[in-house]
């Protein structure tokens, strides 16, 4: 799976949108955008996932760029039940290899009162 | 709907002892994925399994370590002679489908060998 860059940690203030990067440069064309959530040591929670458009759901927004090197995860109205570390995980559609989700350090999101 | 159950929740174990995790996947799903957790790392993959069958094992270790998830019952992760190294968060997840699917994680099972 593609290696993926995330910034170690953000703040956000309550009610403001959080927009989470994630660099992704060598991934390839058979491949998804993936983010999961871990709150405090419980098990990983999945957000969304994408392959190249702009997805949205209940939870959050994920915008994929044109040459999809990087995307950005929003979510648009931050509450304090959101501080959590943010995973951005790239992984093959299908064949050998694609049930494994690879977590790098992620991001610790910090919603702030 | 009950999500992906495991347990215990909290296992304490001496050294040399051995450690078995149980997994129940979410209901309508048949394919099951074990993850560790070591303190402030990230979640590493362990196996991949459906029933009767283990399909990867790429990322256990070598020794000590099996899995299973037989056709009745839970997946169960076994340890043999635990050492502290082994100190860790054991997550599970399941999927209705493999591939392009999310993955449901458990709440997992802290491990610690003294």
């Amino acid at each position: 799976d593609a290696k993926t860059t995330q910034p170690p940690s953000m703040d956000c203030a309550e009610g403001r949108a959080a927009n989470l990067p994630c660099n992704h440069s060598t991934i390839s064309g058979n491949e998804y955008v993936y983010w999961y959530r871990q709150i405090h040591s419980q098990g990983p929670q999945y957000i969304i996932h994408g392959l190249k458009n702009n997805e949205t759901n209940e939870m959050a927004s994920l915008i994929i760029t044109e040459d999809r090197k990087s995307s950005t995860l929003i979510l648009p109205h931050a509450t304090l039940r959101d501080t959590a570390v943010y995973y951005c995980i790239v992984r093959v559609a299908s064949g050998a290899g694609s049930y494994q989700l690879t977590f790098g350090k992620g991001t610790k999101l910090s919603v702030i009162p | 709907n009950a999500g992906v159950m495991q347990n215990p929740r909290h296992l304490v174990r001496r050294r040399g002892q051995e450690a078995r995790l149980r997994c129940s996947p979410m209901k309508g799903h048949s394919h099951v994925y074990w993850y560790r957790q070591l303190p402030e790392e990230g979640l590493k993959f362990m196996v991949y399994l459906q029933k009767e069958n283990i399909i990867d094992e790429s990322g256990m270790p070598k020794e000590r370590f099996s899995a299973e998830f037989p056709k009745e019952g839970p997946s169960i992760l076994r340890i043999q002679q635990v050492v502290r190294g082994d100190s860790a968060a054991y997550f599970c997840a399941s999927s209705p489908q493999s591939g392009d699917n999310e993955q449901y994680f458990g709440p997992g099972t802290r491990l610690t060998v003294t």
